[in-house]
């Protein structure tokens, strides 16, 4: 079976704390997301990849980055993790040229800025 | 920029009736891919059905279906049939199929969808 799988279902950090979520997916697909989701706004998307190596800003990048090392793993760092960054994390994955096959996704890590 | 609305933050349906998700889209890409998912209240997001821009008929999956209107910009969900299994956060999505961003996938705010019994 198919599977994007994210480290940390639940994680509680500090205010200020260098945040990793990592994501692995195990279907040899080129793209990766990451998506945070907040009630009322849908699914954001804060950066993708289409390479190792490569990475693009989405629509809300400012205050994270991205890690893209080896094809099957996306990393998303808070560099200074604040309250606002309170969130569902969403990582997903997909074919650079198969969209219709759909982009799968990891069961969501649900991270707390105290 | 490619914009996808959801206007209706809440549905309910009764048991067995068929329920229209709503979804409007904005772009200027004549390539692009419209897709629905489910995410029920374990979190996980459950890919549903997909249309391509130049789909000519609209695309069907079961109980589901997708009405695609190209000149109006929706793409709206049909549910035929509710169980109670569809209570969930139906969400629409857009892709884009062309330049830099190729392939980066665009949300809706979502609706919540409730089948009574």
């Amino acid at each position: 079976d198919v599977k994007v799988t994210q480290s940390s279902r639940y994680l509680v950090k500090r205010t200020g704390e260098k945040v990793f979520l990592e994501c692995v997916q195990d279907m040899d697909h080129e793209n990766m997301f990451w998506y945070r989701q907040d009630p009322g706004l849908g699914l954001r998307l804060i950066y993708f990849s289409y390479d190792v190596k490569m990475k693009e800003k989405g629509d809300i990048p400012e205050g994270y980055s991205v890690s893209r090392e080896k094809k099957e793993r996306f990393s998303l760092i808070l560099e200074s993790a604040s309250t606002n960054q309170t969130s569902m994390y969403l990582c997903a994955s997909s074919f650079l040229r198969q969209l219709n096959y759909g982009y799968t996704f990891g069961s969501g890590t649900r991270l707390t800025v105290v | 920029a490619q914009k996808i609305t959801q206007t209706q933050p809440g549905m309910f349906v009764q048991e067995k009736e068929a329920v229209t998700l709503d979804c409007t889209y904005d772009t200027s890409d004549p390539s692009y891919g419209l897709f629905w998912y489910k995410q029920p209240s374990s979190g996980e997001m459950i890919f549903l059905i997909y249309q391509g821009s130049y789909d000519q008929q609209n695309a069907t999956e079961g109980r589901y279906s997708l009405n695609f209107q190209k000149a109006r910009k929706s793409a709206n969900l049909v549910i035929s049939a509710s169980q109670l299994g569809d209570s969930a956060m139906y969400f629409c999505a857009m892709s884009h199929a062309g330049g830099t961003s190729y392939g980066k996938l665009t949300f809706g705010q979502g609706t919540i969808l409730t089948v009574h019994p």
